[in-house]
């Protein structure tokens, strides 16, 4: 159970572009969705927290325009990265949670951005 | 912002040997969990720890919360090759805007030799 699949697991693209994540939770229906970046070999930061029908919380630093979320439903959330530069070039993972129950992983989506 | 410090930040050791890691914090959380990350996907929860003192087992893995809630240990016995990974710590805690969020140790990056 507590199945996170995220989509597209790579996406290679031109700068400029937008592009778009999605994130599922499979056999649970999830309060609250959550965004991460990793860079290599580092610890997984917090981009936003975003709970079904209602505005993402963001953290400190993270540009809610760059970085677009809806949670239409209580099984997706997307994450949109506009007009995305190289140094948008990460590893961006989302999770979902039940209540207060630990939050259960996505696989990851590897952006690359030429 | 808040920090977990996790130790060892990496380790060699022989198929068979037992592995220990730690986290702590001079904060307190509700919860502390402990993920397993390999390369390229995305964390997968191994054990989660409610209670102060409380010890808990998951085959080979053992992780303990500790009584002041501000440090965890994991345990793994009797390695075996796929145990390499990154393991990382990470403890819940409520913002002052009353949501719930994870923040996590630097991880510990396990290499077991066959």
């Amino acid at each position: 159970g507590a199945v996170v699949s995220q989509h597209p697991s790579r996406v290679i693209c031109k700068s400029g572009t937008s592009v778009k994540i999605e994130c599922r939770s499979l056999d649970f229906q999830a309060t609250t969705m959550f965004w991460y970046r990793q860079f290599p070999k580092q610890s997984l930061m917090l981009m936003a927290t975003s709970n079904e029908g209602s505005k993402a919380t963001y953290e400190q630093g993270v540009e809610k325009d760059k970085f677009l979320i809806n949670h239409a439903s209580l099984t997706l959330s997307t994450l949109t990265v506009t007009s995305a530069h190289p140094e948008d070039s990460s590893f961006y993972i989302c999770s979902a949670r039940v209540g207060s129950s630990p939050q259960h992983f996505g696989d990851g989506t590897r952006l690359s951005i030429l | 912002g808040q920090q977990l410090n996790q130790s060892p930040q990496s380790m060699f050791i022989q198929e068979g040997e037992d592995v220990s890691m730690n986290c702590t914090s001079s904060s307190i959380f509700n919860t502390w969990l402990w993920y397993k990350q390999d390369p390229g996907e995305g964390p997968v929860l191994l054990i989660a720890l409610y209670k102060a003192g409380e010890l808990t087992s998951n085959g080979r893995l053992t992780a303990q919360f500790g009584i002041t809630r501000k440090d965890s240990f994991l345990n793994i016995s009797a390695s075996i090759p796929s145990d390499v990974g990154i393991y990382f710590c990470a403890g819940d805690k409520i913002t002052q805007g009353g949501s719930e969020k994870l923040v996590f140790g630097k991880g510990t990056k396990l290499t077991v030799n066959p």
